[in-house]
């Protein structure tokens, strides 16, 4: 079975710091990858996407920014985090194309920055 | 208009309750359709996806009204268990290989004894 890992859970990080969360799929091959962040009290604002290594599409302009070095890592960063980056980060993968479409989420990383 | 609007709720009842949600989207090409329970803190984990025919899954419903770009989510017999925010999400086509799911803000489900 598929499963997907998300590491630190949780990141108090000062103003200006670097950051780097990374995400990990095991059991599916050439997944679809995607990284959210979710504002308290908000909903999900889709940040990245990749449909394969090295191939990042960027929804939002920001100061963030994601790359996938091997087919089941995906990794979010920025060199200066800004508090307004504080939030609920979620990897998420799918399966495209095929009879599924669903995307299923990693336990997410919950970031304070300060 | 919003891609995909949702009542944000909260939607406050008794266990037992027989409560419904529904979730407008404004992409007629919209292929598929879920709905997603996340609770306090926790990534969203999908409920079901939501078919042309209707599909059920013991208490949960889910209908799809593609004429009226809307879909629903009934739950029968509400328990104290339900509580969470319910989110609705519509993939419309795929576009450079892959879908790109629009998400609603969620409707907050409170079930009290």
């Amino acid at each position: 079975s598929q499963t997907i890992h998300q590491w630190p859970a949780t990141l108090v990080q000062p103003v200006g710091s670097p950051l780097s969360l990374e995400c990990t799929v095991e059991g599916t091959s050439n997944p679809n990858l995607y990284w959210y962040r979710q504002a308290a009290g908000r909903g999900l604002q889709l940040l990245f996407y990749s449909v394969g290594i090295g191939q990042i599409s960027s929804e939002v302009p920001q100061n963030l920014s994601a790359s996938r070095p091997q087919d089941r890592q995906f990794i979010l960063s920025s060199k200066k985090l800004l508090l307004s980056d504080s939030g609920f980060y979620l990897c998420a993968w799918s399966v495209y194309p095929g009879e599924v479409h669903e995307q299923y989420f990693g336990p997410g990383t919950r970031l304070t920055v300060t | 208009r919003k891609e995909v609007e949702q009542d944000p709720g909260p939607f406050n009842v008794p266990e037992g309750a027989t409560v419904a949600f529904n979730c407008t989207y404004s992409n007629s090409a919209s292929q598929s359709f879920f709905w997603y329970r996340q609770d306090c803190r926790k990534e969203p984990k999908l409920l079901m996806s939501v078919y042309s025919s209707g599909n059920e899954d013991g208490r949960f419903t889910a209908q799809l009204n593609r004429a009226s770009q809307y879909i629903s989510l009934l739950i029968r017999d509400s328990k104290l268990s339900d509580s969470a925010t319910y989110l609705c999400v519509v993939n419309p086509p795929p576009s450079g290989g892959s879908y790109i799911p629009t998400f609603g803000r969620g409707t907050s489900l409170i079930v009290h004894p």
